[in-house]
């Protein structure tokens, strides 16, 4: 079976203080994506990150960057000198291929994390 | 611009009443997807559809129905045998490939009372 886990609900911040978001996934798959979405008070889910289960590399896009660790079954996200604007949920994604044919990729979110930078 | 739309944002409905939500994309994915969002319980899958005239249930199916006439096109109807249907719903859209992100239409909020 295949499940997210983001055990951390809500987090404050002041602003320009680092956080770091935790992802801790589960799969018997060896092949598989993991993706970070960002909801902000509009509601609507906006992509972040794609990873793919072959690719450890950390990456590094702006003030945010992504830790992918395939012997602990994490993909935490890191917002350095955070801002208000980054005040949101984010959620954290695994992908699977489908077991049966025409299913289509399979998608499991976590819970969420809220986000509160305080200015 | 391409990209998903939900309308309305908002509906309020009486209980007892079916309401349908729409939802439509120019992106040409293959794949749509319905999610309900509840307060501290993330994103649960009602319906999706890889293909037209075909779809399957997902988590959180009874009380919902669903049709795919349309590529663009993947409508939600909330029955009046849904418990508890006031929730934020979410459609999305994927490419039918393995890796592919699913792409998210703005929501629409369902009070029903």
């Amino acid at each position: 079976a295949q499940k997210v886990t983001q055990a951390q609900t809500e987090i404050s911040v002041v602003e320009k203080e680092d956080v770091t978001l935790d992802c801790v996934y589960e799969t018997r798959d060896t092949t598989y994506y993991l993706f970070w979405y960002k909801q902000p008070p509009s509601g609507e889910l906006v992509f972040l990150i794609r990873r793919n289960s072959f690719d450890e590399q950390n990456e590094i896009s702006g003030r945010y960057s992504w830790n992918f660790q395939k012997s602990t079954s994490s993909f935490n996200f890191t917002i350095t000198a955070s801002q208000v604007v980054d005040s949101a949920v984010y959620f954290c994604a695994l992908s699977v291929l489908p077991s049966i044919s025409n299913t289509g990729n399979q998608f499991y979110f976590g819970t969420g994390t809220s986000l509160t930078v305080i200015p | 611009d391409g990209g998903i739309t939900q309308s309305p944002k908002y509906l309020f409905r009486k209980e007892g009443q079916n309401v349908t939500l729409s939802c439509e994309q120019n992106l040409n994915h293959d794949a749509m997807y319905w999610y309900r969002q509840d307060p501290g319980q993330g994103l649960r899958l009602i319906y999706y559809s890889q293909i037209v005239n075909d779809f399957q249930k997902g988590d959180i199916a009874e009380g919902y129905s669903v049709s795919r006439e349309k590529k663009e096109s993947f409508p939600l109807t909330v029955t009046s045998a849904q418990k508890n249907p006031t929730a934020f719903y979410l459609c999305a859209s994927s490419r039918y490939l393995a890796g592919g992100n699913l792409d998210f239409g703005p929501g629409t909020r369902l009070t029903v009372t």
